[in-house]
């Protein structure tokens, strides 16, 4: 089954707007991990969130974590063409040796 | 800054053959991981490495998939017959022992291609 599912799966903007994406899970977790992918490229830590937090700030990024809710959201402030990529959330589970169970993921497309 | 590194970035192989996949992990860490992502698709969790064996696995890391620390440094992975089906990306992560840090950092992948 699904673990995480991103909305909107496809988001497009342009630079200096702000970009929201939104991120659902099913299980119990520790944290909440917002990953970065380029094309076909690796994943790149953003921030992680731990599941006693509610809201956390990075540069331009702010993510929030709705336990209550299994939810969590991650806001990119003044976007720029070049935060143009594709997010993923991951939510390490609390059980065995912390697998990180990934999103389906949001492509933000910034244009000039 | 270290990080994780990954060879080959890319690997072409006919149906059947086995691959290797190797990673080296950061240095200090001890909890160490595969996951692939299939073109277009999410990251799946495969295996999940502790202490010189599989921690946990999942249902796709069947008997053709293996997992080794040869030494001190190296984490690979091996498929012994690949299938068309696992041509997808790889890719290796490692983690800190510290519960103060649950970081898993990524490697940049490797992608695999089988004709």
């Amino acid at each position: 089954s699904q673990q995480g599912e991103e909305d909107p799966q496809a988001l497009s903007i342009q630079e200096g707007e702000n970009a929201t994406m939104n991120c659902s899970y099913k299980t119990s977790i520790n944290n909440l991990q917002w990953y970065r992918q380029n094309s076909g490229r690796g994943l790149v830590h953003l921030i992680l969130i731990r599941s006693n937090e509610r809201e956390k700030h990075s540069g331009r990024l702010r993510v929030t974590l709705d336990t209550s809710k299994k939810s969590s959201s991650l806001l990119i402030t003044a976007s720029r063409a070049a935060d143009t990529a594709s997010y993923f959330c991951a939510g390490e589970r609390n059980t065995g040796f912390q697998k990180l169970v990934f999103g389906t993921g949001t492509r933000l497309l910034v244009s000039p | 800054e270290p990080e994780v590194t990954q060879t080959p970035s890319h690997q072409v192989t006919q149906m059947g053959q086995e691959v290797i996949l190797r990673c080296v992990p950061i240095s200090n860490h001890l909890y160490f991981y595969w996951y692939r992502q299939i073109l277009g698709q999410k990251v799946e969790f495969l295996v999940s490495f502790y202490n010189n064996e599989i921690s946990e696995k999942s249902e796709i890391f069947d008997d053709q998939f293996s997992v080794e620390r040869p030494d001190g440094s190296n984490f690979t992975l091996k498929i012994r017959s690949t299938k068309l089906e696992d041509s997808a990306m790889y890719f290796c992560a490692s983690r800190e022992t510290s519960r103060l840090s649950n970081e898993q950092f990524f490697g940049p992948g490797t992608r695999l291609t089988v004709l």
